[in-house]
């Protein structure tokens, strides 16, 4: 157990909805990273919050949005679903802001868009 | 382009070999280089990395992995493999502090 949670387990849903997963880090830990992970792209990084600021932005879609709260936790939204959006979502979190770090991943969120 | 390598996709040994994974990097600047794992079922975890010094990092588990510089690579190593070591393993890279790239990971599928 990394002491990352994340919220739900597995999500099915249709085409053009919203979801939105959940993310809790470790205790401490101000950094929340969102990765996501499907067989043709791998592991891509999607976004960095770090202390409720957004710090670092990678292969984030337009219709996907991030937000950390002042509790820390973090939840990730995703809108206008399409089928190529099925994937494996990771939450990460780690002390600090800075890359060098060892980063904690949750469980991951299962995401099948129908 | 930044990026990293993992020329192995799918690994298969009989328990005691040993093991070698390739990771390559493309970046000119300073580096820390990472090996994660992700038993099956389990999350990522870190096996290892490398920050600085000692070119040659142990990790978890009897996983150790070279850093050479000159060749852009960061390949991983065990002596003798143990089932248990049945998993997925990620090279991972942060380019200039922006975003750690992770390889697309090498699958070990370990024989008893």
């Amino acid at each position: 157990d990394s002491g990352v949670t994340q919220t739900p387990k597995h999500l099915i849903t249709a085409t053009g909805q919203r979801v939105t997963l959940r993310c809790s880090p470790r205790s401490g830990d101000l950094s929340v990273y969102w990765y996501q992970q499907s067989l043709d792209q791998g592991l891509q990084f999607l976004i960095q919050y770090y202390n409720g600021e957004e710090r670092a932005k990678g292969n984030i879609l337009e219709r996907f949005s991030a937000q950390q709260f002042p509790d820390l936790h973090s939840e990730l939204n995703l809108s206008s679903l399409e089928l190529g959006d099925s994937a494996l979502y990771f939450c990460a979190s780690s002390v600090v802001a800075e890359l060098y770090n060892e980063q904690f991943f949750g469980p991951g969120t299962r995401l099948t868009v129908l | 382009a930044q990026s990293v390598s993992q020329h192995n996709h799918h690994v298969i040994l009989s328990e005691a070999a040993s093991l070698e994974l390739g990771c390559n990097y493309s970046y000119g600047g300073t580096v820390n280089l990472f090996w994660y794992v992700q038993y099956p079922g389990q999350h990522l975890q870190l096996l290892l990395k490398y920050f600085s010094g000692d070119p040659l990092v142990k990790g978890i588990k009897g996983f150790e992995a070279e850093f050479i510089k000159s060749k852009f690579s960061f390949n991983l190593r065990k002596p003798s493999v143990q089932w248990s070591d049945t998993a997925e393993y990620f090279c991972a890279v942060p380019f200039g502090n922006e975003k750690l790239t992770f390889g697309t990971g090498t699958r070990l599928t370990i024989i008893p």
